[in-house]
């Protein structure tokens, strides 16, 4: 199947930085990334839905000023969470939807953890 | 609004028992049902999936058919191995896979030797 990447793996930051997260689609072009986040032992919850070269749409109760998505291309779009805090730590997970039958294939996901 | 409903977790089985995780959903119109497992520290992967009504999605042993009827996508294995465990997730998606997954709250499956 085709192959999601995410950089970094996890990551343990200071209250109050600010954390960019790398999606990328490595062997297809991605006509549309998702971005979730998952809390422990629950499921996973979108967080927003990334076009290439237009703005990101987010879920309600997303703030679109805390969770930045830029997504620059059709095999990359960043996650930016602006002034993290502890609430902000979780699982995050992207997804690159592409291909002939337009099937969405998921990243590894990136560990945050805000001290 | 679109929803999935899995049963809770976790399962737990002893090796070579009959699997079923029992998924329903709400949505409108003719939604696109899959399966995704999560093995421990790795993402999710997808398992099979199903686009329309009475087909049946298998990979691995696993089958899961897609009942319009009783809006239900039930996975099932005839005998399950330890490295079966994992979390199960259901999932629907709109217009065959052109919008996010509206996930199930996932159920843990734990496979005894």
């Amino acid at each position: 199947g085709a192959v999601v990447s995410q950089h970094p793996s996890w990551v343990i930051c200071k209250s109050g930085t600010s954390v960019k997260i790398e999606c990328r689609s490595l062997d297809f072009q991605a006509t549309t990334m998702f971005w979730y986040r998952q809390f422990p032992k629950q499921s996973l919850m979108l967080m927003a839905t990334s076009n290439e070269g237009s703005k990101a749409t987010y879920e309600q109760g997303v703030e679109k000023d805390k969770f930045l998505i830029n997504h620059a291309s059709l095999t990359l779009s960043t996650l930016t969470v602006t002034s993290a805090h502890p609430e902000d730590s979780s699982f995050y997970i992207c997804s690159s939807r592409g291909g002939v039958e337009e099937t969405q294939y998921f990243g590894p996901g990136t560990r945050l953890l805000v001290l | 609004g679109n929803s999935v409903t899995q049963m809770e977790g976790p399962v737990t089985l002893s090796e070579e028992a009959f699997l079923t995780i029992n998924c329903t959903y709400t949505a409108t119109g003719y939604p696109s049902l899959f399966w995704y497992v999560q093995y421990p520290g790795e993402g999710l992967q997808l398992l099979l999936k199903a686009t329309k009504a009475d087909d049946k999605g298998s990979n691995k042993g696993f089958e899961a058919t897609y009942r319009k009827e009783t809006t239900s996508f039930h996975l099932e294995k005839g005998s399950v191995q330890v490295s079966d465990s994992a979390v199960y997730f259901c999932a629907l998606s709109d217009q065959a896979g052109r919008r996010a997954l509206t996930f199930g709250s996932g159920t843990r499956l734990q496979v005894q030797p």
